[in-house]
């Protein structure tokens, strides 16, 4: 069964400082990998997206990710941290069974806070 | 304009009622998607449309129905209410259910049921 963990419920940084949000995913065939922002009352954001090509993703905000195949990773990074970036951070990977249904298979969530 | 809106935002209501959530997107997109978020803030597909077809209908009890009248419009109709129900509904959106595009989500419906 294709899944997606994000290890951390919480994960506290420093404004100013890098910050990595990690997921980890498990899919037969080729891994599409998603990752949404949600802010607090609000619906889903995309943020970026990994179909193929360059392991670096650059996406909005100024957030990229790395695909890292051996791993089966894609970890979400900042290298400045915001007091705005304070969100929930979701990871998601695209169902490759049958159909092609675009269904999304989301991680648990990862509650990003940032410090002044 | 917005994207992918939602009616109602809020719904409150009591158990065994039947209620309706509205979802339109105006981005010309193909498929449409229901989700649940519950009260840990996981969440889980449960239905989406493409081109008005069902494709997806996941294990939900049957007292969930959806309903897509056209491309733009995706209803969740749900009967006799009960306190489980109670979560946040997003509808969402992506330009064809076969292609790796992003989905744009609405701003949800948060349901309580009491």
């Amino acid at each position: 069964a294709q899944s997606v963990a994000q290890p951390e419920d919480q994960v506290n940084v420093a404004e100013g400082n890098p910050l990595t949000v990690k997921c980890t995913y498990s899919v037969s065939g080729n891994p599409y990998l998603f990752w949404y922002v949600q802010y607090p009352n609000r619906g889903l954001q995309f943020l970026l997206k990994y179909i193929t090509g360059d392991n670096l993703v650059k996406g909005s905000y100024g957030f990229e990710a790395e695909f890292n195949k051996s791993q089966t990773s894609f970890h979400l990074k900042k290298p400045s941290a915001l007091v705005s970036d304070s969100a929930l951070y979701f990871c998601a990977v695209r169902d490759n069974g049958p159909g092609n249904t675009g269904k999304l298979i989301f991680g648990q969530g990862t509650t990003l806070q940032v410090k002044p | 304009d917005t994207a992918v809106s939602q009616t109602p935002k809020y719904l409150v209501t009591q158990m065994g009622n039947d209620k309706s959530i509205k979802c339109e997107q105006n981005l010309g997109h193909d498929t449409m998607y229901w989700y649940k978020q519950d009260s840990k803030k996981f969440l889980k597909i449960m239905f989406s449309y493409n081109n008005k077809e069902l494709i997806i209908n996941e294990t939900v009890p049957n007292r969930f129905s959806p309903k897509s009248p056209d491309k733009a419009h995706l209803n969740l109709h749900i009967n006799s209410l009960e306190l489980g129900d109670s979560a946040v509904y997003f509808c969402a959106s992506s330009r064809s259910a076969g292609d790796y595009n992003e989905q744009f989500f609405g701003p949800g419906t948060r349901l309580t049921v009491l």
